[in-house]
């Protein structure tokens, strides 16, 4: 089946610090989304990135979908407490019969340094 | 709030019983997917129904089941409990199966099987 592998899986930030993840396939995927799960929630839709290329923001949130459809990368910029949370990359793809289907990676844990 | 209902939060049981987890969607919302998600695994996709039609099949084992309701809510039953099973089980839902990519998850059901 599809695997995203997402690096680093886990990382301790300092707030005001910039932070890089991404992801990476060896399938092709049309569609490339960023989610974050906060502790005790179900994870939340950050950015989603429909084009290869493309570079889209949300606040300090930054993701490009890479120009091979096969990875892509977030970066969040001058950290701060409430952006600890575990972050999910996702690639959707198409699964026959008018239907999608999204695969998660294992996600990237960020924890705030005590 | 995401505006997806699950139930029970928590559950604690035995090897061998067998549990039924409930999901309400988001209003309009007419697929709902279920997933696993376990501290090694990430998220891993269980199954998806659209408007009461099973869409599509993840990595769901054979003493599991699920259904989609005519009133849209849907229920995932998981019987003859392993240890294993021991995990958090999200509901999410969206207006179409997943055009977008945008999931819309539940707080969960955490699992626990003594």
């Amino acid at each position: 089946g599809q695997q995203l592998n997402q690096s680093p899986q886990s990382m301790f930030i300092q707030e005001g610090e910039d932070v890089s993840m991404n992801c990476t396939s060896s399938s092709i995927f049309n569609t490339w989304l960023w989610y974050k799960q906060d502790p005790g929630e179900g994870p939340v839709l950050l950015i989603a990135l429909y084009k290869a290329g493309e570079l889209t923001s949300n606040g300090r949130l930054t993701a490009q979908f890479g120009i091979t459809r096969k990875d892509s990368f977030l970066n969040i910029s001058a950290s701060i407490p409430s952006d600890v949370g575990i972050y999910f990359c996702a690639g959707r793809s198409y699964s026959g019969a008018g239907s999608y289907q999204l695969t998660f990676g294992k996600g990237t844990k960020l924890s705030g340094i005590p | 709030d995401s505006g997806v209902t699950q139930t029970p939060k928590h559950l604690i049981t035995a090897t061998g019983q067998r549990v039924t987890l409930r999901c309400s969607p988001r209003s309009g919302d007419l697929s709902v997917y279920w997933y696993q998600q376990s501290l090694d695994q990430g998220l891993q996709f269980l199954i998806q129904y659209y408007n009461g039609e099973e869409r599509a099949k993840g990595n769901i084992l054979e003493r599991f089941s699920a259904q989609q309701f005519p009133d849209l809510h849907s229920e995932l039953n998981l019987s003859s409990l392993e240890l294993g099973d021991s995990a958090l089980y999200f509901c999410a839902s969206s207006v179409a199966p997943l055009y977008t990519g945008e999931l819309f998850f539940g707080e969960g059901s955490r699992l626990t099987v003594l």
